[in-house]
C-alpha cells in the first residue's frame, strides 16, 4: 500500500540533543511538507521540499535542519537550538495536484 | 503574514443537525482550498477541496466558497457522534497549505 512513514510515533529528547525524525514515503510525490502541531493550534510550516536536493524553509524554521537526498525521505532533525520543542510533528507529501497533501501517522516529541 | 482564521469552538450540535464551521483568509489571491478532518491524536484527513465559487457536495458534506468575501465553510448534514473532531480549514499558497487552528466539533447523541 501506498503512503507515508514516520517514525518513531513517540520520541523522547533530553536537554541540549539533537534528534531526527523520519519520514519515508512511496507515493512517488516530488514535494515534501513538515509541519509542527501544538496543543489547540493548527499546523504550522517547518520546511518543505519540491525536489530532490532542495528545500525552503516555512514559517518556523529556526532550530530544525532538514535534507532531501532521496525523492522518498524527507528527514527532520531538531536541534538544541530549538528551545521548545515538544510538540506533534507531521509530515507530508503531494503530487502537486488538488487533492491536498496526504499526511503521515505523526511523530510526538516531548522533551524530557 | 497570510492567515487563515476559524472560530476554535467547541460547535455542539444534536445528532442529526447540520452543523456549519467557517473559515475565512486574507490572501485575495488564493485560489485553492481544502477541509481536513483531525481525531484527537491522529493525523489530518483531507475530507474535501474546492477552488471555485459556489457549492461543492460529496455526501453528507458541503463545502461552499465566497471568494469575493474570502470565506469558505463546511456543511455537515445529519451530524453522527463520529463526526466529533477538530475540522482544519487550509488554503493553498504557492506549493504549500497554510492551515487554520481548527473548529472543535462536538455531535451529542
Amino acid at each position: 500500500d501506498g503512503g507515508i512513514t514516520q517514525s518513531p510515533k513517540y520520541l523522547f529528547r533530553k536537554e541540549g540533543q539533537n534528534v531526527t525524525l523520519s519520514c519515508e514515503q512511496n507515493l512517488n510525490h516530488d514535494a515534501m511538507y513538515w509541519y509542527r502541531q501544538d496543543p489547540g493550534q493548527g499546523l504550522r510550516l517547518i520546511y518543505y521540499s519540491q525536489i530532490v536536493n532542495d528545500f525552503q524553509k516555512g514559517d518556523i524554521a529556526e532550530g530544525y535542519s532538514v535534507s532531501r537526498e532521496k525523492k522518498e525521505s524527507f528527514p527532520l532533525t531538531v536541534t538544541s537550538a530549538q528551545k521548545n520543542p515538544t510538540a506533534f510533528y507531521l509530515c507530508a507529501s503531494t503530487d502537486g495536484s488538488n487533492y491536498g497533501y496526504t499526511f503521515g501517522s505523526g511523530t510526538r516529541l516531548t522533551v524530557v | 503574514q497570510k492567515e487563515v482564521e476559524q472560530n476554535s469552538g467547541p460547535l455542539s450540535v444534536p445528532e442529526g443537525a447540520i452543523a456549519s464551521l467557517n473559515c475565512t483568509y486574507s490572501d485575495r489571491g488564493s485560489q485553492s482550498f481544502f477541509w481536513y478532518r483531525q481525531y484527537s491524536g491522529k493525523s489530518p484527513e483531507l475530507i474535501m477541496f474546492i477552488y471555485s465559487n459556489g457549492d461543492k457536495e460529496d455526501g453528507r458534506f458541503t463545502a461552499q466558497l465566497n471568494k469575493a468575501s474570502q470565506y469558505v465553510s463546511l456543511l455537515i448534514r445529519d451530524s453522527q457522534p463520529s463526526d466529533s473532531a477538530t475540522y482544519l480549514c487550509a488554503v493553498k499558497e504557492g506549493t504549500a497549505l497554510i492551515f487554520g487552528k481548527g473548529t472543535t466539533l462536538s455531535v451529542s447523541s
